[in-house]
């Protein structure tokens, strides 16, 4: 029963404090996506990769975020300081194109 | 920007009923349609999907429809159960890019 994982599932950190979320995709998905959902501004897509490589981040905030594959079985998505307004779940997903299949999701709460 | 946009929040059918979604975009770079479902306290799930070349994709009991020159999309399904009740995301793939509507929580009472 492949699934993608994502640890940890919940994160409680004060401002300033660096934030490191991990995502381990599905064995053979090629492309891997990062989203943020808040009330707010609902599902918002962050970042993908394709085979590795970044294709697009304009999502993400550039000054403080930061997502990286170190290798086909690892995503990361870092923040770097945290922010009370980056309280949010973070879901990673993965996929052959756009069809994703999704993590449960890492509930951040930046206090 | 919404480019992406489920106008109903919320929908309530009787099980048994058909259950139609609508969403809308704006953007004619989107070429690719997806809906996805979601339980609380878990990820999405993929539903079903269809490309802009076509007007109808059907899987069981759920068929999305694609009408290009509205630039609308929905989601029936038929015969509802209780089971389907959850979240229901639209969402729009072109251009390397991806966009998410806010979702409609649709509850199918017994």
């Amino acid at each position: 029963d492949a699934r993608v994982t994502q640890t940890p599932r919940h994160k409680v950190t004060e401002m300033g404090q660096e934030v490191t979320m991990r995502c381990q995709p599905i064995l053979g998905h090629n492309t891997v996506f990062w989203y943020r959902q808040t009330m707010m501004q609902g599902l918002e897509l962050l970042a993908y990769f394709r085979n590795r490589a970044p294709l697009d981040d304009s999502g993400m905030p550039k000054d403080r975020f930061s997502a990286e594959m170190p290798d086909a079985t690892l995503a990361t998505l870092k923040i770097q300081p945290s922010e009370p307004r980056d309280s949010a779940v973070y879901f990673c997903a993965s996929g052959l194109l756009w069809e994703q299949y999704f993590g449960p999701g890492t509930r951040l709460t930046v206090t | 920007d919404q480019q992406v946009k489920q106008n109903s929040p919320s929908l309530s059918v009787q099980e048994g009923r058909i259950s139609i979604l609508n969403c809308d975009y704006t953007n004619s770079m989107f070429d690719y349609f997806l809906w996805y479902k979601k339980y609380p306290a878990e990820g999405p799930t993929f539903l079903i999907s269809i490309s802009s070349i076509k007007d109808k994709n059907e899987d069981g009991r759920f068929t999305v429809f694609l009408n290009k020159s509205a630039k609308h999309l929905s989601l029936h399904i038929v015969p509802s159960q209780p089971g389907d009740s959850a979240v229901y995301f639209c969402a729009a793939s072109g251009n390397n890019d991806m966009r998410f509507g806010a979702g409609t929580r649709l509850t199918v009472k017994p």
